[in-house]
């Protein structure tokens, strides 16, 4: 079994200040884990992924996140928002087991809202 | 543009029709995902396909439900004697086998 807790719905933020999107997941097997993004009427994005190599991954447009084994967190980070991050973010869990093997189905969070102010 | 297209975009019915949407992968990905996205909430995974075998189907996948995927290219998702409870965004997403997954821009259906 697996889960997602993105732990805010909302997070607002100025132009120019750090960005911290906060995701806890669990899961019985070892995870991948990915953070999506989703502008108004686009399609979602990958904006970077975890698969059991180095914990601290980068991503596109400035944004990292940390795998953390023991605190079962995932979080979104960025130095400086930008206007045009303003947008849906979700946070995902994939692994591999259960009663199909490999079946690489994944869980999403239920998003969160980035808010930009100018 | 990730490379996977989905028709039509937008799809109004009336309640006790039927639709059926399709998806267009990119060429080389052998599994296709069918997810469904309301209001305020993430996708939640509704069927998946390697090549053309469908292997898992979610518990909301009701018999009025159904997808193909034939020839392992294209797949169709059809929604029989539709419900206003059906209406909601369906994405389709595609990935060669790995965990990363390329989503197309969806179909938005609403049923009146």
């Amino acid at each position: 079994a697996q889960s997602v807790t993105q732990l805010d719905s909302h997070v607002s933020v100025s132009e120019g200040t750090p960005v911290l999107l906060r995701c806890n997941y669990s899961s019985s097997y070892s995870p991948s884990l990915f953070w999506y993004v989703q502008h108004p009427n686009k399609g979602l994005q990958l904006l970077l992924k975890y698969t059991s190599a180095a914990t601290l991954v980068k991503g596109i447009n400035g944004f990292e996140a940390e795998f953390k084994k023991s605190e079962t967190s995932f979080h979104l980070t960025k130095p400086s928002a930008h206007m045009s991050d303003a947008a849906e973010y979700f946070c995902v869990v994939s692994a591999s087991g259960g009663s199909s093997g490999g079946s690489y189905i994944p869980t999403f969070g239920r998003g969160t809202s980035l808010i930009v102010h100018p | 543009d990730t490379g996977v297209s989905q028709d039509p975009r937008h799809k109004i019915t009336k309640r006790g029709q039927n639709v059926t949407f399709r998806c267009d992968p990119i060429s080389e990905h052998n599994r296709l995902y069918w997810y469904r996205q309301t209001l305020g909430q993430g996708p939640e995974f509704l069927t998946y396909f390697q090549n053309e075998a469908q292997l898992e189907k979610s518990r909301l996948l009701s018999d009025r439900f159904s997808a193909e995927r034939p020839k392992g290219s294209f797949s169709t998702l059809e929604i029989q004697r539709t419900e206003q409870g059906d209406s909601a965004m369906y994405l389709c997403a595609s990935t060669s086998g790995g965990y990363e997954q390329y989503f197309g821009p969806g179909t938005r259906l609403t049923v009146t």
